[in-house]
């Protein structure tokens, strides 16, 4: 049964960059079939689509924060990470991985508990 | 950016009761590509319908998508106690993802 964990520091300073990384297990990242993807909900709020990853390193972000993600495979390990920099309080969120179905900006059929992450100094 | 509107904002139902939830989106959904979630506290989301009304794995056939274009549904036909819960929207027809804003089902 496939599974994701979440994992990274659950405090980051405003300015700073926040580091994440989900490892895949029961599954491989090394999949034809899926795209590797992150979705956020601040404290009390709706779900947001950040984007998502081939094993093969074809990215797709949401435009309102291209500019700030990057996204990366590590097949050897099975893992597949997110880093988001220039953070500030409304970054402040629960950080979930998840598999993408359907390409890119596809469904996500199985995804991580999630970690919160909060930006303060 | 396709937005996502989902209404109600808060459905009050009995157990064993239909519930009708409704998600709304600013543009034509390409091939009916719309997800449906229900997330309960503290947890992940967990799909339900994907494709509009493709029913996820394991997934009990009381809950149901349909729609197209711009206008969607789910529709949970008895409400079980367990079916309380927040549910949201996806649309996947762009090049990225977005979310409804989500409709919460209470317990009446």
């Amino acid at each position: 049964q496939l599974q994701l964990q979440e994992s990274g520091p659950g405090l980051v300073k405003p300015s700073e960059t926040l580091s994440l990384t989900c490892t895949v297990s029961g599954g491989s990242v090394r999949s034809d079939s899926y795209y590797w993807g992150w979705v956020r909900q601040p404290p009390g709020k709706g779900l947001e689509w950040i984007g998502s990853i081939y094993y093969s390193g074809s990215t797709y972000y949401n435009p309102f924060l291209k500019s700030r993600v990057t996204t990366s495979v590590d097949t050897s390990k099975n893992q597949f990470s997110l880093k988001l920099s220039s953070v500030t309080a409304a970054d402040t969120a629960v950080y979930h991985c998840a598999r993408v179905n359907g390409y890119a900006s596809g469904w996500f059929d199985s995804w991580g508990q999630g970690t919160l992450v909060t930006v303060s100094s | 950016e396709i937005v996502l509107t989902q209404s109600p904002g808060t459905l009050s139902v009995s157990p064993g009761e239909r519930a009708t939830l409704s998600c709304r989106a600013s543009q034509s959904v390409t091939s009916r590509y719309l997800a449906w979630y229900q997330q309960k506290p503290g947890q992940a989301p967990r799909l339900l319908i994907y494709g509009a009304s493709s029913r996820a794995t394991g997934i009990p056939d009381r809950f149901s998508g349909s729609g197209s274009g711009t206008d969607f549904t789910l529709t949970i036909s008895r409400l079980e106690p367990e079916d309380f819960a927040v549910y949201y929207c996806q649309q996947y027809g762009s090049s990225w993802g977005t979310f409804g804003p989500g409709t919460r089902v209470d317990i009446k």
